[in-house]
């Protein structure tokens, strides 16, 4: 069975600070994939990476960054939390090629900002 | 960027009868469809998807039609069972990146 594993399912911060959110595949998988989830939004993808040091913007990368620099690990950056940030971030990762084929998903982390 | 519409946000059929949601998409170039279905607390999982070239799959109660004409797509759960609460999400990719719908949640009826 492929596993996602993520960090931390709960965090607390408090607004201005650095969040490290870390996402770990044991598959070797080449696409990982960082989303929030939101009520009555869905899932909306944060950014993505198809190879080791390299990432692409998603739908709404505004705040946040990445770093991937090996292959089984994906991290998400918040470099100065805010409380619209506050949501549940869902990692993924899948085998090639790139967004054509089955996600496996995290059991993500839920992130409080105040 | 590909956006993705999906209706209806909620739906409560009862045991034992269909239930239909349908999801439009606006990139053309979009050539795969899956869906994934989210029990309350778990993680989003692949129930079924299709692909561009096929207009029509199903395995056993849940079955997916695709009409790339009109950019849409829908996901037909038959014999519906308690166990198909949950949230129903459709996603359309253009190769790269996967954009997801903004959920259905079914409730089932018993």
């Amino acid at each position: 069975d492929v596993k996602v594993t993520q960090s931390s399912r709960y965090l607390v911060k408090r607004t201005g600070e650095k969040v490290f959110l870390e996402c770990v595949q044991d598959m070797d998988h080449e696409n990982m994939f960082w989303y929030r989830q939101d009520p009555g939004l869905g899932l909306r993808l944060i950014y993505f990476s198809y190879d080791v040091k390299m990432k692409e913007k998603g739908d709404i990368p505004e705040g946040y960054s990445v770093s991937r620099e090996k292959k089984e690990r994906f991290s998400l950056i918040l470099e100065s939390a805010s409380t619209n940030q506050t949501s549940m971030y869902l990692c993924a990762s899948s085998p090639p090629p790139g967004g054509t084929g089955e996600l496996f998903f995290g059991e993500g982390s839920r992130l409080t900002v105040l | 960027g590909e956006n993705v519409e999906q209706h209806p946000s909620t739906l409560s059929v009862q045991e034992g009868d269909s239930a239909v949601i349908k999801c439009t998409y606006s990139d053309s170039a979009s050539n795969y469809f899956p869906w994934y279905k989210q029990e309350l607390g778990k993680r989003p999982q692949l129930i079924i998807d299709i692909r561009s070239n096929v207009g029509e799959k199903k395995d056993q109660r849940i079955a997916v039609t695709l009409n790339k004409t009109a950019k849409h797509f829908s996901l037909h759960i038959t014999e519906t069972q308690p166990e198909d609460s949950a949230v129903y999400f459709c996603a359309a990719s253009d190769d790269y990146k996967l954009s997801f719908g903004a959920g259905t949640t079914v409730t089932v009826r018993a």
